[in-house]
């Protein structure tokens, strides 16, 4: 079946720093995925949807120079966190095709 | 403007009991699709059904079962005889039958299996 594979799984980066999660389709081709945000115990919050060759399309209210997304290619999105603060920390999680098909998410902690 | 409920927080219940997680849904759309997700605890999201609005058959997979009743704008989720590793967050989701579809989820239902 399709995999979405997302990387890296867990990350802790210092404040200031910026942090990149890449998102790769691995058996098919998607030229739209899905950026969500999950702040714990809560439901997920579509971030922007990416759009292979074209700018991403955020939701009201995610700072667009703060999450930089990016989709090269048919089978790669990534979402930078620039300038992490302590309230990015979160789940971070991708998915393509419907969205039937999620990666493995990522979990931030910025300190 | 697209809403799921999940009205059940937390549901727990003793290994081998039979559990329905409820969803109700409110849309516009004519055509659009409704999803279940576990996520377990270690994060990932487990996709376990999707369903188009125009099929209304109920489903069964196993222990799972579904029942799709568009009358009730209601896609519940039942799991027989439970077991301790159904543990988990589970999420009912909507999306539009539409290219620019955006998936709304509820808040999830946590359910807890004890042995």
């Amino acid at each position: 079946g399709a995999v979405v594979s997302q990387h890296p799984s867990r990350v802790i980066c210092k404040s200031g720093t910026s942090v990149k999660i890449e998102c790769r389709s691995l058996d098919f081709q998607a030229t739209t995925m899905f950026w969500y945000r999950q702040f714990p115990k809560k439901s997920l919050m579509l971030m922007a949807t990416s759009n292979e060759g074209s700018k991403a399309t955020y939701e009201q209210g995610v700072e667009k120079d703060k999450f930089l997304i990016n989709h090269a290619s048919l089978t790669l999105s990534t979402l930078t966190v620039t300038s992490a603060h302590p309230e990015d920390s979160s789940f971070y999680i991708c998915s393509a095709r419907d969205p039937s098909v999620f990666g493995q998410g990522t979990r931030l902690t910025v300190v | 403007a697209q809403k799921v409920t999940q009205a059940q927080t937390e549901i727990s219940v003793v290994e081998k009991e039979d559990v329905t997680l409820d969803c109700v849904y409110e849309t516009r759309d004519t055509t659009y699709y409704l999803f279940w997700y576990k996520q377990p605890p270690s994060g990932e999201l487990v996709f376990l059904i999707r369903r188009n609005s125009f099929d209304e058959q109920n489903e069964i997979s196993g222990r799972y079962s579904w029942n799709f009743q568009k009358s009730t704008s209601s896609f519940n989720f039942t799991i027989t005889a439970s077991q301790v590793v159904d543990s988990a967050v589970y999420f009912c989701a909507l999306r539009p039958n539409t290219n620019a579809g955006k998936s709304t989820f509820g808040d999830g239902t946590t359910l807890t299996v004890k042995p």
